[in-house]
């Protein structure tokens, strides 16, 4: 089974709509990550925690939203989804050991 | 700030051919450097890392060397393979004292011919 998990995989959605990502983990990592993936602009950081009390604005947080449930899960919403949110999210977990993360399949998003 | 700039893509090379990706990075301090892989269709993986200047990372045939007086971290391989076509990312990640974000580059997609 893999290592960290997010669904759903795909989805399309409406502009307006509120719509969730989830990710789990079993690696037993403390810090947990949201990128987006945009053609030609590589991954941004989106938020991250590195721990469940502990949620941090990464550089592109407008428009989303988190919450870290538990050490092995971390959602990612959009309160209102826009199309220029259309991308492909990506999950990461890292221990606070290292510097090297470790990425889920992520989930494409299509916002119409 | 931290960035990363990487070669444009797409690199497009016959099967055997030698593999260079360019990689340089601004960076305060001593940041630790790494070479991520992503295969079609999925999440991004780990190809190999540097810590400190000097040093070597290698992995499956993968070779890049961490370059403080260049700022470069270039990633090469002797023979690439069909199997190694995909997007490969250079990032760096700069010890803050809290934090282990990655700041990567815009990625370079390779395509190997056979």
């Amino acid at each position: 089974d893999a290592d960290v998990t997010q669904t759903p995989r795909n989805r399309i959605t409406k502009t307006g709509k509120r719509i969730m990502l989830e990710c789990s983990q079993t690696k037993g990592h403390d810090r947990m990550y949201w990128y987006r993936q945009d053609p030609g602009l590589g991954l941004r950081l989106i938020y991250y925690s590195f721990d469940v009390k502990d949620i941090n604005k990464g550089e592109i947080s407008d428009g989303y939203s988190v919450s870290r449930q538990a050490q092995a899960k971390f959602s990612l919403s959009l309160e209102s989804a826009i199309p220029n949110q259309t991308a492909l999210y990506f999950c990461a977990t890292s221990d606070s050991r290292a510097y090297e993360q470790y990425f889920g399949p992520g989930t494409r998003l299509t916002v119409t | 700030g931290n960035s990363v700039t990487q070669m444009e893509g797409p690199v497009t090379l016959s099967e055997e051919a030698f593999l260079t990706i360019n990689c340089t990075y601004t960076a305060t301090g001593y940041p630790s450097l790494f070479w991520y892989v992503q295969y079609p269709g999925e999440g991004l993986q780990l190809l190999l890392k540097a810590t400190k200047a000097d040093d070597k990372g290698s992995n499956k045939g993968f070779e890049a060397t961490y370059r403080k007086e260049t700022t470069s971290f270039h990633l090469e391989k002797g023979s690439v393979q069909v199997s190694d076509s995909a997007v490969y990312f250079c990032a760096l990640s700069g010890y803050t004292g809290t934090a282990s974000k990655l700041t990567f580059g815009t990625g370079t997609r390779l395509q190997v011919t056979l």
